[in-house]
């Protein structure tokens, strides 16, 4: 079975574009949950996505949301990025609740 | 106080050593317990997933979590140079209602040393 697929791998930006960062589930996975990871830091929980509902968010900007689709596909778009956007951005899949949340390669953005 | 605490290292041991990483909470609510890897510029590889206190093992690998002290700890049995890697703790199981969030702490970085 694929992992957790997460496009693309890496991206440049400038300062007040946006971005769109897409991930593919693991099969049979319903939940789909956004990480940012910093440099030197553990991920830090963003959004989660649950049959097409955000279900939680964490202390981001509205600058930041996401969506789910009806194949549980997910994307996580940010506006107006700013130089501090630069990070990890980590997709994880979870069968149901209280299982274990299991994540892609992330993609690499570096805002200039 | 951060929900979620690791001593971010570095640490460095010789090859075939045995490795004690530790990691302590801040919320008894928490009701599973992760240890992840992550290789430098991946994603995090799940190692271990616990739901309770005691210990459980899986090859080289024993994770032990202790409730009422609120600490957990991952052992890793004869480490091998490809150990090296950091380690991040991840707890989850704070919402009761609604579909769950993770929380990581910072990661302990570890080289072992051939």
């Amino acid at each position: 079975d694929a992992g957790v697929t997460q496009s693309p791998t890496h991206l440049i930006k400038t300062r007040g574009q946006h971005v769109t960062l897409r991930c593919s589930p693991i099969s049979g996975h319903k939940s789909v949950s956004w990480y940012q990871q910093v440099l030197g830091q553990g991920p830090q929980f963003i959004f989660q996505y649950y049959e097409k509902e955000e279900r939680g968010r964490g202390n981001f900007p509205d600058r930041f949301s996401a969506r789910q689709f009806p194949n549980y596909s997910s994307e996580l778009n940010v506006n107006a990025l700013l130089l501090g956007d630069s990070a990890l951005y980590l997709c994880a899949s979870m069968r149901v609740k209280n299982t274990e949340a299991f994540f892609g390669q992330g993609t690499r953005l570096t805002v200039v | 106080q951060k929900e979620v605490e690791q001593d971010p290292g570095p640490l460095s041991v010789p090859e075939g050593a045995i490795v004690s990483l530790n990691c302590t909470y801040s919320n008894s609510a928490f009701q599973y317990f992760m240890w992840y890897r992550q290789y430098s510029r991946k994603g995090p590889e799940l190692l271990m997933y616990t739901y309770s206190s005691g210990n459980k093992e899986d090859g080289r690998f024993t994770a032990q979590v202790d409730k009422s002290s609120k600490y957990i700890s991952l052992f890793i049995r004869d480490s091998q140079p490809s150990d090296s890697a950091t380690y991040l703790c991840a707890n989850g199981g704070l919402m009761k209602t609604s579909y769950d969030k993770v929380i990581f702490g910072p990661g302990t970085s570890l080289s072992v040393i051939p």
